[in-house]
């Protein structure tokens, strides 16, 4: 199993540039999340989709949107760049089995994007 | 809204020693998850370990222990036999147990770890 896979790794974009930074796990989860990681604070959480077919809101929503596009991925999108979301950028994947709560978030190796 | 508080920015300590990294946490939830998370150079985040709040007992995983202190809201971590590859950045992270299925991690600000040969 590769686990939670990232693409890209790294990313310039000028400001008001658009990009989507892709998100994959071969674990079977049913919940994915988006953090982002900024200098100094622990991550935040911008999005999440609990499972196929919905996505909510997290702490800092503002700038980004979503997609689950199936089980396995869950896409991030920035439509118009700014300097302010400059950070690294980590999805998560999490199993729901039924009637449990299974507690543990696993990350990807997580994308570092500039904004200039 | 839940808080998680590491007061300690930058913590060192000498190889085979023991260290302990604090986190203070505020909720007024009475069952919730505690975890500890370490980020090496790679910037993986690494389950460390977990605790759930009902539990009385401190989780243990090898040479990692927490010392969980409900009614004061502490949640340390203590690594004994501090090992090179122990040197990370390691954050300390809440999660409410309100919402099945439907969570969020709450992290603390992280304490980076040195450790000296």
């Amino acid at each position: 199993n590769a686990g939670v896979t990232q693409t890209p790794k790294f990313q310039v974009l000028k400001t008001g540039q658009s990009m989507t930074l892709q998100c994959a796990q071969d674990m079977n989860h049913n919940s994915m999340y988006w953090y982002r990681q900024d200098p100094g604070m622990g991550l935040r959480l911008i999005y999440y989709s609990a499972s196929e077919g919905t996505t909510d809101k997290g702490e800092v929503p503002n700038g980004y949107n979503v997609s689950r596009l199936n089980k396995r991925e869950f896409s991030l999108r920035l439509e118009s760049a700014a300097p302010s979301q400059t950070s690294v950028y980590f999805c998560a994947s999490r199993m729901i089995p039924r009637g449990v709560d299974s507690y543990e978030q696993y990350f990807g190796p997580g994308t570092r994007l500039t904004v200039t | 809204a839940q808080t998680v508080t590491q007061s300690q920015p930058e913590m060192s300590v000498q190889e085979a020693e023991t260290v302990t990294l604090s986190c203070t946490y505020d909720t007024s939830e009475s069952d919730y998850y505690l975890f500890w998370y370490k980020q090496p150079p790679s910037r993986q985040m690494i389950l460390v370990i977990r605790q759930e709040a009902y539990k009385q007992q401190n989780a243990t995983e090898n040479r990692f222990s927490v010392n969980f202190q409900k009614a004061a809201k502490s949640f340390s971590l203590k690594i004994s036999d501090s090992q090179l590859g122990d040197a990370a950045m390691y954050f300390c992270a809440y999660r409410s147990l309100s919402n099945f299925g439907n969570e969020k991690l709450t992290f603390g600000t992280g304490t980076r770890l040195t450790i000296i040969p």
